[in-house]
């Protein structure tokens, strides 16, 4: 049963600290989004990639948040500096083409204390 | 304005009722629909697409209104299993690939 694997699933960390979480999407597929979901405003778009190159990171605060694809395996999103504004789940999704379906991943939830 | 709104509930209903939720979207170039289903500290997971002329998947159907821009989900005989939070997810391709709004989502609660 083919799935997407984000790593860590949970995450506590100090404000400051650099956070990198990880996604591995489904094999094959050549689109992955990064989410961040709070109770307050939802499911937000942080980033989108196509064929492992950056279409959409205009939901993303660029001063402290970076995303990238290192390869087709692997998707990062890092955070440095951590706020406390930063707790969140933070989902990936994969799709392929233009199915326009996401498969979303189990999500890292991430507190920053 | 939210590019989706949706009613955030809680809509707490007996089971074996039929219940409907609504969707309404800004954006009257938006292209593709879809609900997702999502358990308490669980992941999204797609429950339907959305098409034109309306779809059904077992007790549940899902309609689409462009000249109104919304969406409907409704779920007949509803099952215990059906609790969750339900969100509407709306889709419009631009230059830079596809841009993939979601509601806050709508939570439901079948009681026994």
């Amino acid at each position: 049963d083919a799935r997407v694997t984000q790593t860590p699933r949970h995450k506590v960390t100090e404000m400051g600290q650099e956070v990198t979480m990880r996604c591995q999407p489904i094999l094959g597929h050549n689109t992955v989004f990064w989410y961040r979901q709070t109770m307050m405003q939802g499911l937000e778009l942080l980033a989108y990639f196509r064929n492992r190159a950056p279409l959409d990171d205009s939901g993303m605060p660029k001063d402290r948040f970076s995303a990238e694809m290192p390869d087709a395996t692997l998707a990062t999103l890092k955070i440095q500096p951590s706020e406390p504004r930063d707790s969140a789940v933070y989902f990936c999704a994969s799709g392929f083409g233009n199915q326009n379906i996401q498969y979303f991943g189990a999500g890292t939830r991430l507190s920053v204390l | 304005r939210k590019e989706v709104e949706q009613d955030p509930g809680p809509f707490n209903v007996p089971e074996g009722a039929t219940v409907a939720f609504n969707c309404t979207y800004s954006n009257s170039a938006s292209q593709s629909f879809f609900w997702y289903r999502q358990d308490c500290r669980k992941e999204p997971k797609l429950l339907m697409s959305v098409y034109s002329s309306g779809n059904e998947d077992g007790r549940f159907t899902a309609q689409l209104n462009r000249a109104s821009q919304y969406i409907s989900l409704l779920i007949r005989d509803s099952k215990l299993s059906d609790s969750a939070t339900y969100l509407c997810v709306v889709n419009k391709e631009s230059g830079t690939g596809n841009q993939f709004y979601f509601g806050t989502g709508t939570s439901l609660t079948v009681i026994p």
